[in-house]
Formats: structure tokens, sequence, C-alpha cells
């Protein structure tokens, strides 16, 4: 069974710090990693989608790569942000389109503050 | 589109009594999941759909939980009896059918269950 964690729970750094945050999974057979935001009493948005072939994705000050070899994934976010403060959370889904290739398995998430 | 539509945003109930969360996912999504999030056990799948018809209900904690799918447009997910450790946010996505690597899931904004 697909587990997968994210270290630490919560950080907190200073505005205008780049920070990482850490995943890793278990089963290294995946379709493809996903990262998302998550807001106080909202549901979850899409922030990058890397296809297991890849090994970086890229947006605006978001960059995640991969290394499906050794199960992990990070998140890097460049000049931190107020803005930025939420829980980010990271999915894989196993690998076979049609075999299951939508049933996401989900980190807790690291909780995010970004101090001004 | 106005995104993924669940009702109630919030619920409070009494143990024993029925629940039934309600679901509108994006126009055109063939794929409906509906998720269970709490503090201990993070974002757990609870079953899903394809074209109205149920996939996988093995996320389904048991037999009290059901949940229906009558047309494309809405779904139902329904506790009956409710107990307290049903307490959690119980979130519905829908996903486009293209069996592309780069398809994400789109998230409601959750229904907050607390059962006294």
């Amino acid at each position: 069974k697909q587990e997968v964690t994210q270290i630490p729970a919560a950080l907190s750094v200073p505005e205008g710090e780049n920070l990482v945050l850490n995943c890793s999974f278990t089963d290294s057979a995946i379709y493809n990693l996903q990262w998302f935001r998550q807001d106080p009493g909202k549901g979850l948005t899409s922030l990058l989608l890397i296809q297991s072939s890849q090994r970086e994705q890229t947006s605006g000050r978001l960059n995640a790569s991969l290394d499906k070899s050794s199960g992990r994934s990070t998140l890097y976010i460049a000049a931190s942000q107020p803005g930025d403060s939420a829980t980010y959370l990271c999915a894989v889904s196993p690998t076979e389109p049609g075999a299951g290739s939508y049933q996401l398995t989900f980190g807790k998430g690291t909780k995010l503050s970004v101090i001004p | 589109d106005a995104g993924v539509i669940q009702s109630p945003r919030h619920e409070v109930t009494e143990m024993g009594q029925e629940v039934t969360l309600r679901c509108k996912p994006i126009s055109g999504h063939d794929y409906l999941f509906w998720y269970r999030q709490t503090m201990m056990r993070g974002l757990e799948l609870l079953i899903y759909f394809n074209n109205n018809v149920p996939i996988d209900d093995s996320g389904m904690p048991e037999d009290r939980f059901s949940a229906k799918m009558p047309n494309a447009s809405f779904s139902t997910l329904k506790i009956q009896p409710s107990e307290p450790r049903d307490s959690a946010v119980y979130f519905c996505a829908s996903n486009p059918d293209g069996w592309s690597s780069t398809d994400t899931q789109y998230f409601g904004p959750g229904t907050r269950l607390t059962v006294l």
C-alpha cells in the first residue's frame, strides 16, 4: 500500500526566505505526483503536476522536483510571501491509466506560515 | 464555471441522525470523488464514480456510509446513523476524462460535519 509522508508537519519562515517542502512515497511505481495548496476552510487547489517521466515542473516562484527511484519530491518556494501561508499537500497516483490512475494518495501536508 | 459545488458547508447533527452531503461536479467532468479529511488520518478517498457508476468504494469505512450519483451533475454521500467519529471535513472533487497524465482533480470547498 502506498504511503506518502511530508516532513515537517509545520514550518514558519520570515518573509523573503526561500524554502523547501519535502514529500516521500514508499512505492516508486507512480503515474504522476501533484502538489496542492489548501487554505483554511477551503478545498485543495492543484499547484504543480509532475508526470512520472519528468523530473521537475515550474510555475512562477514554485518549482517541484521528482526523483522516482528514491521516492522523493520537493517543492521549492522562492522569495516567500505572507500570501504563501497555507497547508501544502503532495499526492501520488498509481501507475497505468485506467487502472486507478485517478486514485490519489495524499500526504498529511506541511502547514507553512510566512511571517511578515 | 462555478467549480465544484458542495452543500451544506457546515452540518451539525446529533449521534444517530441521518446526514446527507451533496455535490455538483464541474460540467463535463466524468469522474467524481468523495474524500474525508481528519487531523489524524489526513485526506482519504472514500469512493469514486466514472460516468455515474461507482468504480471503487473500498475506502468507505462502514455500511453506514453510502454514495449515489443519479446523474452527471449530482452526487450524494449519506451517513446513517451518524456517529461522533464521523466528524470530519468531507470533500467532493471532479476530474475530466482524458486518460491524460496531466489531468488533475478539482476540489469543492468541503462540508464540515460535526456529530455531537
